[in-house]
């Protein structure tokens, strides 16, 4: 399968624990995108990189949440000292960005499902 | 943070019936998405849209980029089962970061 893979698909947590969620985008692609959704509403946008770059951070819920995409492969999302309103499901999408519209869409992962107990 | 007006929220309708949703925005876009998306997978794009006025379809969807670049359409002909989900409409801008809608709720009774 050479599509987006998320790891791990779910993800059962204690309030104030921290947690780690990884992102594999589609090998060609240099951009990576983080989103959260929660239920009833569409992907909210977090943050993205382009390559190893992080592009726009400033849509990262609270200071909570970090992302990193270090050799610009792979990508992870952390979350730290987790509240209950982070329960949602977090996607990863990957594009290859170009200066053709139609190169740069997102093609998502099967999501991580986080819950704070 | 801002959502696309998608409309209707949800639709009830028989096997063999057409389906039309839209979707409003008060920002111009340069792209339109489509997407589906199953219970507990992520979003799949169904159809992209890159000019005004452009009409696209892929199979039994079809879905237009509004003349004013501030709205979009998603018609599914002949729906079958297999089209229950929820369809999310996404407008992108010159930096390909998109808002997603609400998304529409489509069940599809046999």
């Amino acid at each position: 399968d050479t599509g987006v893979s998320q790891d791990p698909r779910h993800k059962i947590t204690k309030r104030g624990q921290n947690v780690t969620f990884r992102c594999d985008p589609i090998s060609e692609h240099n951009r990576l995108y983080w989103y959260r959704q929660t239920l009833g509403q569409g992907p909210e946008f977090l943050t993205y990189f382009q390559n190893e770059a992080q592009l726009e951070k400033s849509r990262l819920l609270s200071d909570r949440f970090s992302a990193e995409r270090p050799k610009g492969s792979f990508s992870t999302l952390e979350i730290q000292r987790t509240e209950q309103g982070d329960s949602a499901m977090y996607l990863c999408a990957s594009s290859l960005a170009s200066g053709r519209p139609r190169m740069n869409e997102q093609y998502f992962g099967p999501g991580t499902r986080l819950t704070v107990t | 943070g801002q959502q696309l007006n998608q409309s209707p929220q949800s639709m009830f309708i028989q096997e063999g019936e057409d389906v039309s949703m839209n979707c409003t925005s008060s920002s111009i876009f340069n792209t339109w998405l489509w997407y589906k998306q199953d219970p507990g997978e992520g979003p799949v794009l169904l159809i992209a849209l890159y000019k005004a006025g452009e009409l696209t379809s892929n199979g039994r969807l079809t879905a237009q980029f509004g003349i004013t670049r501030k709205d979009s359409f998603l018609n599914i002909s002949a729906s079958i089962p297999s089209d229950v989900g929820i369809y999310f409409c996404a407008g992108q801008g010159g930096s390909y970061i998109p808002t997603f809608g609400r998304g529409t709720s489509l069940i599809v009774h046999p």
